[in-house]
């Protein structure tokens, strides 16, 4: 299984910041994906990649982008941080079509 | 594009009585279909999948879920729960369009376990 590591579990920002979120998975797989989870909404998708600099946008981009330089590792930027961004974010690894995911421990994030 | 409705926010079970979690997707094309676990602060895990054959299947923990693709249904199940089953469950489907890559989830549901 893709063993997906988050740099940070918790971490307190303050409005108007830009912040990083760092996700390194152990294996080389293509397919990494970013998610911010809040009560009664699930799971909703905010980007994810197949490749080396590659992305695509899922249900929610907006006031977020994301960078993958190298093919381990997956950040997801705010680039100007509000309270609504305030959330748990999971970063998801893929061994590819049909193994599901593997998911790491997730940041709360919490802007001030 | 696929969506995942899970009924039930919330759902208490008595220790050692059984419990089901439904879980209902929509799609016209044939997709998998997974069962998520989250304990308290912890990310998601996989407890089960279904891909293709056998309509029941069997995971993790004693879980198993059923695959009913007239009624686009993929329920959770287990014949008796424990304390150590409390959790978030989360169902989700895969889309097609993405090669079955991308998942989209359902809003979960909160399992707790009454002893």
């Amino acid at each position: 299984d893709v063993k997906v590591t988050q740099s940070s579990r918790y971490l307190v920002k303050r409005t108007g910041e830009k912040v990083f979120l760092e996700c390194v998975q152990d294996m080389d797989h293509e397919n990494m994906f970013w998610y911010r989870q809040d009560p009664g909404l699930g799971l909703r998708l905010i980007y994810f990649s197949y490749d080396v600099k590659m992305k695509e946008k899922g249900d929610i981009p907006e006031g977020y982008s994301v960078s993958r330089e190298k093919k381990e590792r997956f950040s997801l930027i705010l680039e100007s941080a509000s309270t609504n961004q305030t959330s748990m974010y999971l970063c998801a690894g893929s061994g590819g079509s049909p193994y599901g995911y593997t998911f790491g421990s997730g940041t709360r994030l919490t802007v001030v | 594009a696929q969506s995942v409705t899970q009924l039930d926010s919330q759902v208490p079970v008595f220790e050692e009585a059984p419990v089901e979690l439904r879980c209902n997707y929509s799609s016209s094309v044939s997709v998998y279909l997974f069962w998520y676990v989250q304990y308290p602060n912890q990310g998601l895990q996989l407890l089960l999948k279904y891909l293709s054959g056998s309509t029941l299947v069997k995971g993790i923990n004693g879980f198993e879920a059923e695959f009913n693709k007239s009624q686009t249904s993929f329920h959770l199940r287990k014949p008796s729960v424990h304390i150590s089953d409390t959790a978030e469950y989360f169902c989700a489907v895969s889309d097609p369009n993405f090669g079955n890559e991308k998942l989209t989830f359902g809003t979960g549901t909160r399992l707790t376990i009454i002893p």
